[in-house]
């Protein structure tokens, strides 16, 4: 069974760094793209990274670039986004996926992180 | 990059067939086949509903189908039934190699 938990989630103050962290299994995942999408409190999907197998190839949406960083360990099986100068209109609800041929096609169950002071 | 335009919502009787757009721009949806389709229940996470190559995944019903003309793609559910309610969102690639998301349509119903 496919599986993705997700944990890093909180409370953080603008200006600051957060990690969130995927845990995938029931797959291998050394051979998906994985990205990572949110959606802020009340508020629609928007998608924000993603990463290819290797690590090698990767891309941001604008309203993150220069502050955020999608990595992956595939020994650990594991999806990361570090989040840093984090604003109060990061704050969302954070989604990883995995990718099938450009379909995200499971979800984890999602982390809250919330910027504020 | 702007996200693509859905209807805010859609509502529609039991039995009822229901359409939900989704306009793009030759950026994105009008630069690929088609776009995969996404449905969310207040709370939880979404779930694909329709593939970019217009599939179905398994246990999704016949009931709900994808195409697209131009710039615009569309999500036709028919024989609408309750357990449809629900917010949709399709999602294009884009010439960017990044992905968009329309802005989510909320189905309703009556």
């Amino acid at each position: 069974e496919v599986q993705m938990v997700q944990s890093g989630g909180g409370l953080v103050q603008p200006g600051g760094s957060l990690r969130l962290s995927c845990a995938a299994s029931g797959f291998t995942f050394s051979a998906y793209w994985m990205h990572w999408v949110r959606q802020a409190p009340g508020k629609g999907l928007v998608w924000v990274s993603r990463i290819n197998p290797d690590g090698s190839s990767i891309s941001y949406a604008d309203s993150v670039k220069g502050r955020f960083t999608i990595s992956r360990d595939n020994a650990k099986n594991t999806l990361y986004l570090q989040m840093s100068n984090l604003r109060v209109e990061d704050t969302a609800v954070y989604f990883c996926t995995r990718d099938t041929f450009g379909d995200k096609d499971f979800w984890g169950q999602g982390t809250l992180v919330t910027v504020s002071s | 990059q702007s996200a693509l335009t859905q209807p805010a919502s859609v509502s529609g009787s039991p039995g009822q067939s229901i359409t939900i757009s989704c306009t793009g721009t030759s950026s994105d949806v009008g630069s690929y086949n088609l776009v995969s389709w996404y449905r969310q229940v207040p709370g939880k996470a979404p779930k694909l509903l329709i593939s970019e190559g217009g599939k179905r995944p398994s246990g999704v019903s016949n009931r709900f189908s994808g195409s697209k003309s131009g710039n615009t793609a569309s999500l036709t559910i028919s024989g609408l039934q309750a357990e449809d309610e629900a917010d949709y969102y399709c999602c294009s690639f884009t010439i960017s190699r990044t992905y968009v998301f329309g802005t989510g349509t909320k189905v309703t119903v009556l």
